[in-house]
């Protein structure tokens, strides 16, 4: 069965540095990724989704994720961290025809020092 | 303001109760999911409804039911309840159920003591 594995759950950068939050996959290839933010006290948004079509995936707020088969990952990547950046982000990937049996990453909290 | 709504935002209640959780998803998406999150387990799905028929079940116990109505609603109904059932627990809805982005709702935090 399709997972996904985020690597590391606590991530803190100075603001104005490089965000890069980490998601790698099982070895079959998912036809769908996704990329979530969850701030403080509100439910989860979706930032991107990858759907075959391209392998660089461009979401808001400043956000962007590489597909890349060969290293089976889907990283996050920002290139200047804001502190309303500050957030939990998960990785999820949906298991079989059903978006709604996605399977999410145990999540990565992101801090913002100024 | 991703458009679901849920209701009560907090509850309280006692182990052995019964509580029953709201929500209204986006105008014109028929598909409504639950999720339960807490620290020991994370972001869990417990279960999908598409236009009033369950679509399809996670990792959700046999204490816990849910339902969706004609005017499309749904309420998650957990009894029994077990001080490890404290969480929080979201509802997400989509136009359809395979592949479409989620609209997450500002969740429920439940605290049994």
């Amino acid at each position: 069965a399709q997972s996904v594995t985020q690597l590391g759950s606590h991530v803190s950068v100075s603001e104005g540095a490089l965000v890069l939050l980490r998601c790698n996959y099982s070895s079959s290839v998912p036809p769908y990724l996704f990329w979530y933010v969850q701030y403080p006290n509100q439910g989860l948004q979706l930032l991107l989704k990858y759907t075959s079509a391209a392998t660089l995936v461009k979401g808001i707020n400043g956000f962007e994720a590489e597909f890349k088969k060969s290293e089976t990952s889907f990283h996050l990547t920002k290139p200047s961290a804001h502190m309303s950046d500050a957030a939990e982000y998960f990785c999820a990937v949906p298991l079989g025809t059903n978006a709604g049996k996605s399977t999410f990453g145990d999540g990565t909290t992101l801090t913002v020092k100024p | 303001d991703s458009g679901v709504t849920q209701t009560p935002k907090h509850l309280i209640t006692a182990t052995g109760q019964r509580v029953t959780l709201r929500c209204s998803p986006r105008s014109g998406d028929l598909s409504v999911y639950w999720y339960q999150q807490s620290l020991d387990q994370g972001l869990q799905f417990l279960i999908q409804y598409y236009n009033g028929e369950e679509r399809a079940k996670g990792n959700i116990l046999e204490r816990f039911s849910a339902q969706q109505f004609p005017d499309l609603h749904s309420e998650l109904n957990l009894s029994s309840l077990e001080l490890g059932d404290s969480a929080l627990y979201f509802c997400a809805s989509s136009v359809v159920g395979d592949y479409n982005e989620q609209f997450f709702g500002p969740g429920t935090r439940l605290t049994v003591l």
